[in-house]
């Protein structure tokens, strides 16, 4: 049972234009979403992140959107540079558990 | 801030032995950390949570016996792989995190192989 989805396996972009990723969760008890940006054979690293009492949470280039009655966040990036490109993963974390649940993963591509 | 490292980076070992990966906070004190595996294309598997003091919390399905997590002191874990075997071979990342913050830093990852 996949509680965090990233239905878009991969996302090609040109330079200067908005990226945008996209992720869905089932688990209404999640309260705390994040996303990663991961390059081959290397950690994930944070990028930034949402508690469920905001609806937006905006770094620089990034900013992060969430809508609780969809269970549906999404990642804008503008303007994608070259550099971005990478695997991007969203999480989710609920409970006090502490624990993430991963995404599957999205994978960006950005044009020069 | 925030800088996990382990080590080391990739290791070679033969089918039966042990191998042991180390997990470090470098300056933060990490209350939990955790242990994920990445296949080839795939997202990261929690394998287990671990609190400094205190027995690693496995995720179901995941051997406590084959993978041995230790967690001494705010800023070391350690994995060990007891008798690999060639399924074993995988990708191992570490990450931890501070008292009350949800935030997790990986570390740069530690990848496997057993021959």
């Amino acid at each position: 049972d996949q509680q965090v989805k990233q239905n878009s396996p991969s996302l090609s972009v040109q330079e200067g234009r908005i990226s945008i990723l996209n992720c869905d969760y089932t688990n209404s008890m999640f309260d705390y979403f994040l996303w990663y940006k991961k390059y081959p054979a290397e950690g994930p690293t944070f990028l930034i992140s949402i508690s469920s009492i905001k609806d937006k949470n905006e770094d620089g280039r990034f900013t992060v959107f969430l809508n609780k009655s969809a269970k549906h966040l999404s990642l804008h990036i503008v303007p994608s540079q070259p550099g971005d490109s990478a695997v991007y993963f969203c999480a989710a974390s609920g409970g006090n558990t502490g624990k993430l649940i991963f995404g599957q993963g999205t994978t960006l591509q950005v044009k020069p | 801030g925030a800088v996990v490292s382990q080590h080391p980076s990739r290791v070679i070992c033969k089918s039966g032995t042990s191998v042991k990966i180390e997990c470090r906070s470098l300056d933060f004190q990490a209350t939990t950390m955790f242990w994920y595996r990445q296949f080839p294309k795939k997202s990261l598997m929690l394998m287990a949570t671990s609190n400094e003091g205190s027995k690693a919390t496995y995720e179901q399905g995941v051997e406590k016996d084959k993978f041995l997590i230790n967690h001494a002191s705010l800023t070391l874990s350690t994995l060990t792989v007891t008798s690999a075997h060639p399924e074993d071979s995988s990708f191992y990342i570490c990450s931890a995190s501070r008292q009350g913050l949800y935030e997790q830093y990986f570390g740069p990852g530690t990848r496997l192989t057993v021959t």
